[in-house]
């Protein structure tokens, strides 16, 4: 079954206790993977986008990276406001728009 | 400022009653998306859209309906066969197999 699942379910840190959190994908032909932040009561913001396994993006603190059947986001000496869920979400196979959402991580990052 | 908007915030529905909830957007993206989040769960994909005049239905479309008359819009419709109504909508479009920007949600709740 084509799956996307998040790890940990959530993830408390200390402020600047670096850590990553990890989407696993079981998928034929990816096609991109995107990785959201998206506060309570709010839509998914737009992070990043991978297309092929190597590949790699940074924002800030946020850097996320691809492999042929995972990806990562890794978050650098964090802070509060970083505090959010982080969901990935892939497309894959043929002439569909359509995405599969993981469950997301729920960070939450203690002063 | 390019965006989508989404109307109302908050809704409330009675028993029986139809709803229908707005999502407008001047991005110019061919594709539009409705999504359902619930606790705990990822985001599952009620109805999309790839061009005017057209939809699919996704993956949990009983109790719900849409149109595309414009390219611009793409309201969704509760109708009171949807048994579970409450919970958060979301809006999203798309620039053809691309990542999907949101819009900041309708909270319905059935009273």
């Amino acid at each position: 079954e084509d799956q996307v699942t998040q790890s940990p379910e959530a993830l408390r840190l200390q402020e600047g206790e670096s850590s990553s959190l990890n989407c696993s994908y079981t998928v034929s032909g990816l096609r991109g993977l995107f990785w959201y932040r998206q506060d309570p009561g709010k839509g998914p913001e737009f992070l990043f986008t991978l297309y092929s396994a190597g590949e790699e993006k940074e924002k800030e603190r946020l850097k996320a990276t691809l492999t042929k059947k995972e990806s990562f986001l890794h978050i650098t000496a964090p802070k509060p406001e970083d505090s959010a869920t982080y969901l990935c979400a892939v497309i894959y196979g043929g002439a569909t728009n359509k995405l599969i959402f993981g469950t997301g991580t729920l960070l939450a990052v203690q002063p | 400022d390019g965006g989508i908007t989404q109307s109302p915030k908050y809704l409330f529905r009675k028993e029986g009653q139809n709803v229908t909830l707005s999502c407008e957007q001047n991005l110019n993206h061919d594709a539009m998306y409705w999504y359902r989040q619930d606790p705990g769960q990822g985001l599952r994909l009620i109805y999309y859209s790839q061009i005017v005049n057209d939809f699919q239905k996704g993956d949990i479309a009983e109790g719900y309906s849409v149109s595309r008359e414009k390219k611009e819009s793409f309201p969704l419709t509760v109708t009171s066969a949807q048994k579970n109504p409450t919970a958060f909508y979301l809006c999203a479009s798309s620039v053809t197999y691309n990542e999907q920007f949101f819009g900041p949600g309708t909270r319905l709740t059935v009273l």
